[in-house]
């Protein structure tokens, strides 16, 4: 069966620096989606991509974040200078039209 | 307040139990989906819905769409669901709002 693959599984980064979490979502899927999950708590929705644009972001997506998709299989999400509170799961999803979302592993984000 | 709430928050239970956990949420939806998280984090699809009932082996999922309330019940339960089950909805949009989670056990 189709997986959604995320990269690197674990990140550890330095405040302050730029950090790229990498996704191939399932080949034919149109929509994707970024969510994180902080440890303890609920997962919580940070954008949506459709047509190679923005559909809808959350509160939690300032300008220091931003996604791309640079080719037909990826989809990355870049958090510009990492805060101390950036420290999550971050999980990749993507669907089909009306269908349920497949959610890739999760990459572990550490800021130290 | 929370748009998505499940109960319990814990459950702890005796293999072979019967199982059932609740959502309530306070929007008008255009689905809601039970997910299960794996203790490694990976989340996994369950079920979709907007009405009535779905079955896929020992797990039903049930919704009352004018209760604004829907139920996962899992029969003859296991070691292996072990597992946090959430509860999410479309609102309309693609995006996806997430209850807290329910943390269950299930004891040999």
């Amino acid at each position: 069966e189709p997986e959604v693959t995320q990269t690197p599984s674990h990140q550890v980064t330095q405040m302050g620096q730029e950090v790229i979490l990498r996704c191939v979502p399932i080949s034919n899927h149109l929509y994707f989606y970024w969510y994180r999950q902080i440890l303890g708590q609920k997962v919580e929705f940070l954008v949506s991509f459709y047509n190679n644009e923005i559909s809808e972001k959350s509160e939690i997506f300032d300008d220091q974040f931003s996604v791309e998709r640079p080719d037909g299989s990826n989809f990355t999400l870049k958090i510009r200078s990492t805060k101390l509170e950036d420290s999550a799961m971050y999980f990749c999803a993507s669907s089909d039209e009306g269908q349920p979302q497949h959610f890739g592993d999760g990459t572990r984000l550490s800021i130290l | 307040k929370n748009e998505v709430e499940q109960s319990p928050q814990n459950l702890t239970a005796q293999e072979g139990e019967f199982i059932t956990i609740n959502c309530s949420y306070s929007v008008g939806i255009s689905a809601l989906h039970w997910l299960q998280q794996h203790p490694g984090g990976g989340i996994v699809s369950l079920f979709m819905l907007s009405s009535g009932k779905k079955k896929h082996g020992r797990l039903i999922a049930t919704i009352n769409i004018q209760e604004k309330h829907s139920s996962l019940h899992i029969t003859a339960s296991h070691p292996r669901d072990s597992a946090v089950y959430i509860c999410a909805v479309n609102s309309g949009a693609q995006k996806l709002v997430f209850g807290q989670g329910t943390r269950l056990t299930i004891n040999p």
